[in-house]
């Protein structure tokens, strides 16, 4: 059974370009959260998507946006990268989407480095 | 909002010892979870424990438990007979149980450290 899968594990961009992160949730899960993780802190939630929906966001700009296909996969999209996006960009998959009281399983990241 | 503070920046047990990390949150609701989440070097969080907020009875798993007091909104985790394999960051997690807010809230984690 293959846990959450996150491609690439390692990107480096510079600032003002765009970049995509895609994530494969844990198979039979339905609901994709993505989070940030800057150096040295703990996961910030950016935002969650289910029934290929944003249902709930976190306190990020525009720039950042996603995408759930009907597979449930999911996208992240960052436009006009900054510096301060460099971090390790987290997906986590559950079962039932944002009402639901299911564990969030976690993928190994893909580490964005930002020049 | 949601708050959730690890004082611990670092922490450090010998093998086959007991060690206990400390997590307290603030929060105005009275149904939650806490969660305590393990990251090895690998990056890959890793689910310790989990403790339903309207159970008094304290979570356990293996050697692994928590102390929860709700009142003094307190949860930390004890690790018994600690391996050299526990070495990691630990990060505590607070999430709303009511709503739609299924979001986890992290604190900014403790380095265990496990020495011989």
């Amino acid at each position: 059974d293959a846990g959450v899968t996150q491609s690439p594990t390692h990107l480096i961009k510079t600032r003002g370009q765009q970049v995509t992160l895609r994530c494969s949730p844990k198979s039979g899960h339905d609901t994709v959260s993505w989070y940030q993780q800057a150096l040295g802190q703990g996961p910030q939630f950016i935002f969650q998507y289910y029934e290929e929906e944003e249902r709930q966001r976190g306190n990020f700009p525009d720039r950042f946006s996603g995408h759930q296909f009907p597979n449930y996969s999911s996208e992240l999209n960052v436009n006009a990268l900054l510096l301060g996006d460099s971090a390790l960009y987290l997906c986590a998959s559950s079962l039932g989407g944002p009402l639901a009281k299911n564990i969030q399983y976690f993928g190994a990241g893909t580490r964005l480095s930002v020049l | 909002a949601q708050t959730v503070t690890q004082s611990q920046p670092e922490m450090s047990v010998q093998e086959a010892e007991t060690v206990t990390l400390s997590c307290t949150y603030d929060t105005s609701e009275s149904d939650y979870y806490l969660f305590w989440y393990k990251q090895p070097p690998s990056r890959q969080m890793i689910l310790v424990i989990r403790q339903e907020a309207y159970k008094q009875q304290n979570a356990t798993e293996n050697r692994f438990s928590v102390n929860f007091q709700k009142a003094a909104k307190s949860f930390s985790l004890k690790i018994s007979d600690s391996q050299l394999g526990d070495a990691a960051m630990y990060f505590c997690a607070y999430r709303s149980a009511t709503g739609t807010a299924s979001k986890l809230t992290f604190g900014t984690g403790t380095r265990l450290q496990v020495t011989l």
